[in-house]
């Protein structure tokens, strides 16, 4: 079965550091990766996506995410962190079905 | 573009009443994915429609169920509310089924007391 492990729960961070949210996956089928933010009190927006190709996958606001498949992971990395990068990030796998497999998601704290 | 739409974004019922919840896919989508999210068990897919057919589901009983309409605009109805339903409904919208990206509405925050 497809699942996905988010290894942090909460990640705090000073303003202007680098940070990275750390991501494994487990499948047996092509792999197709997401990860998501989401603000309070609003839905699920993507940030970047990996389906095939380059395994360096640049996405909105400055993130950026390797994918390694001997590692089965798929960290989130950012240079330098806003207070408005706080939020919660989800990693997700597309199941075989085609529905997203979450993982228990990263809060993501940027301290002034 | 606009993109996906759920009403209402929040909605109080009570033990034993039922509930639907609306989504309006963005335009020239076809495939529309519900999921639930709580603190507890996270985001969790409950059923994708495509072509006004549900094509996958997930483990929810049985008074959990959703249609599409032919203009890709679907609805999830939960019957016999729990308060263990309290959650926030997502809807996703893709081109197609399967491995498309899809893209969240804002969510229909449900409260059940």
């Amino acid at each position: 079965a497809q699942s996905v492990t988010q290894l942090d729960s909460q990640v705090p961070v000073f303003e202007e550091a680098p940070v990275e949210l750390r991501c494994n996956y487990s499948s047996s089928v092509s792999v197709y990766l997401f990860w998501y933010v989401q603000y309070p009190n609003q839905g699920l927006q993507l940030l970047l996506k990996y389906l095939s190709g380059s395994t360096l996958v640049k996405g909105i606001n400055g993130f950026e995410a390797e994918f390694n498949k001997s590692q089965t992971s798929f960290h989130l990395r950012k240079p330098s962190v806003h207070i408005s990068d706080t939020a919660e990030y989800f990693c997700a796998v597309k199941g075989s079905q085609g529905n997203l497999i979450f993982g228990k998601g990263t809060k993501l704290s940027v301290k002034p | 573009k606009a993109g996906v739409t759920q009403t209402p974004r929040y909605l109080i019922k009570t033990r034993g009443q039922q509930v639907t919840l609306s989504c309006s896919p963005i335009s020239g989508h076809r495939s529309v994915s519900w999921y639930q999210q709580t603190p507890g068990q996270g985001l969790q897919f409950l059923f994708e429609y495509f072509s006004e057919t549900q094509r996958n589901k997930g483990n929810f009983p049985g008074r959990f169920s959703g249609r599409q309409f032919s203009n890709s605009r679907s609805e999830m109805n939960v019957s016999t509310l729990e308060l263990g339903d309290s959650a926030l409904y997502l809807c996703a919208s893709s081109l197609m089924s399967g491995r498309e990206t899809q893209y969240f509405g804002p969510g229909t925050r449900l409260l059940v007391l």
